[in-house]
This record gives structure tokens, sequence and C-alpha cells, in this order.
């Protein structure tokens, strides 16, 4: 079936420091991803999307990358800062659908 | 501008006990979610309503229905709760039409709930 897994479950970087999570999706039919924040007691919040026309997109401070080739996703953080610290789920769907699949998630800690 | 506002915050419920979940989002989006989260599992879609007057199920339905009483609110009940229910809650909506490219989602702050 379709699923979206994480290749870690925790990361641990420097104040300061860049921060990179992966996430490998099984689904070819997807062609949305998103990525979402979820600090604790709240809801997921949205971060970045990219679609499957796309290798790279860029936000603030935040860059997605989309490998079609190998199901792979990944989302970096640039100068990682305290209030970055969160679990961090990356998502898929395709137009169309009305599901949206989640990864398990990675936790993010940030050492000042 | 609240968003997405979800009550109760807490609940416990014995075994077999009935409650109903309410959400409702002031944003005028057609479609909602509502999700389940368990420790190390994601988010796992429990139904949705692809727009008013419509309702599917997700990937666990089981235990649950759902109610879309108008474009704003959208309620889950759980007809005689059981332990493996015990989870936490988000409702979710989204401007999604279903041919749109507009899927992002926006969440509400979650209901923890307890089986005992």
């Amino acid at each position: 079936g379709e699923s979206v897994g994480l290749h870690l479950p925790t990361l641990s970087v420097q104040e300061g420091d860049n921060s990179i999570i992966n996430c490998a999706y099984s689904n070819s039919a997807s062609d949305y991803f998103i990525w979402y924040k979820q600090e604790s007691g709240k809801g997921p919040q949205f971060i970045i999307d990219i679609r499957s026309n796309m290798d790279k997109r860029q936000g603030q401070r935040v860059t997605v990358l989309l490998n079609k080739t190998v199901k792979h996703l990944s989302l970096q953080i640039a100068a990682t800062q305290p209030g970055d610290s969160a679990v961090y789920f990356c998502a898929e769907t395709h137009t169309g659908g009305f599901k949206t699949i989640f990864g398990a998630g990675t936790r993010l800690f940030v050492k000042a | 501008n609240a968003g997405v506002t979800q009550t109760p915050k807490f609940q416990v419920l014995k075994t077999g006990q009935s409650m109903t979940l309410q959400c409702a989002q002031d944003m005028n989006h057609n479609s909602m979610y509502w999700y389940r989260q368990d420790p190390g599992m994601g988010l796992r879609l429990i139904y949705y309503s692809a727009s008013e007057g419509t309702t599917d199920k997700g990937e666990v339905p089981n235990g649950y229905n759902v109610s879309r009483l108008n474009k704003r609110e959208f309620s889950l009940r759980l007809e005689s709760a059981a332990p493996s229910q015990t989870s936490v809650y988000f409702c979710a909506s989204s401007e999604r039409t279903g041919g749109s490219a507009n899927e992002k989602l926006f969440f509400g702050s979650g209901t923890q709930l307890s089986v005992l």
C-alpha cells in the first residue's frame, strides 16, 4: 500500500548549523509533496510544498528537494534556530485526490 | 481569524461511552478532514468531507461516524469508545476541490482522548 517513511526518527543539530530531514515515498502516482512542522501541543503547520514537475523549491530559510528517480524528498533548514525544534512530517498526495499520506515524523532537537 | 477550532481539548471516556468531537473552520474551505495521531505512526485519515453534503472513509474509519453539518462544521462521533481509540484527534480543512491543486491542510490544535 501507499506509505511515506522517514530515514531518521530524531535529529540533533547545533544552533546555527544547517539541518537536513529526509523522507522516502513509495507511491509513484503522488505529484504533490508537503512538509509540515508540529510543535508540542499543537497541530501540524504547513512549511513548504513542491510539485512533481519541480526538483527544488526555496522558502524563507527552508528548501525542499525532490528526487523522483529514487522517490526521495528532503527538507533543508538553514541556520537552524531553537524555534525550529519540533517534529517534521513529510506528506504526499496527488492532484484530484483527497487523501494525504503522512510519514511517521522526525523530531528535530536544536542545541544552544 | 481563528482558523480551525476543535472542542474539547481533552476528554476521558470509559469503554462503551459515546462522544462527539466538534470542529469548525472560518476560512470558507470546501474540504474537511479528521485525522488521528498515535506515537510513531504519523497522522492517519479517519474520514473526510470533500464538500458540504458529502463524506468518505479514510484509512481507519472503523468505530467512527462523521457529519458535515454545514460548510463550516464537521463532527466526529465515537458511538462506543474502545481503548484502541485512545489518541490525539486533529481536524483539518483545505481549499481542495478535487480537481484543483490547493491541497495544503490547515489543522486545529487537537483533542487528546483517553479511553479507559
